[in-house]
């Protein structure tokens, strides 16, 4: 009954090469996100989509492309991967009503390694 | 600009002594001011919400409080699995409803 989940957990790739990583809720949410933690444990925003639509797109490479097939999922694809795209990129999301309303749900990250 | 500034970056803690955890914030118009656990390989996992100066809220060992340019995480009496990561985070009214967080304290509590 995982609330928000992620795909793959692990990720090791070539510089160069194009990977997505997947993300769905069973929430019921309405706004997505995706953050990105570095090596030094910063989280930062990257994107965040209400119903489908793109809502934030923070000074974010082109290369990386966010994708929201319908409410529950967002999924995060990267071009060209370079060396400095290695980190924890965690996917989160929030509703606007009820208990929690607008409280972030964080999956368990995936963790990407370009080598 | 937002910003949010956490400190100390790293506490060492004994078994039972207690403290507290510093976030200062500048928003432009401060919906709610956030704080969230995060163990080693895992999500952030909220703790609390606070949504205007004078606000207070507690859950077992922890207390949240609220000023205008400030957040305190009071821990009494820790135990050692109060070790993790602590998080604060503001959400702007002009933000939509995403997380600008600080860099976190990282806290040991020893036996």
């Amino acid at each position: 009954d995982t609330a928000v989940s992620q795909t793959p957990k692990y990720l090791v790739t070539q510089m160069g090469n194009d990977k997505s990583i997947k993300c769905e809720q069973n929430l019921g949410h309405d706004t997505m996100y995706w953050y990105k933690q570095d090596s030094k444990k910063f989280l930062k925003i990257m994107f965040s989509y209400n119903n489908k639509e793109l809502i934030i797109n923070e000074t974010v490479p082109n290369r990386f492309s966010p994708k929201s097939p319908d409410k529950a999922h967002l999924n995060l694809h990267i071009n060209s991967l370079e060396l400095g795209d290695s980190a924890v990129y965690f996917c989160a999301s929030s509703g606007r009503a009820g208990p929690g309303a607008n409280v972030l749900t964080f999956g368990a990250g995936s963790r990407l390694t370009v080598l | 600009e937002d910003q949010v500034t956490q400190s100390p970056e790293a506490l060492r803690l004994q078994e039972g002594e207690s403290s507290s955890l510093n976030c200062s914030y500048t928003v432009s118009g401060l919906r709610g001011l956030f704080w969230y656990r995060q163990d080693p390989g895992k999500g952030p996992e909220f703790l609390f919400t606070l949504y205007s100066a004078g606000e207070e809220k507690e859950k077992e060992r922890l207390k949240a409080t609220l000023t205008k340019k400030e957040s305190f995480l009071h821990i009494t009496a820790p135990k050692p699995e109060d070790s993790a990561t602590y998080l604060c985070a503001v959400q702007a009214w002009d933000s939509g409803y995403a997380l600008n967080f600080g860099k976190g304290t990282s806290l040991l509590v020893t036996p």
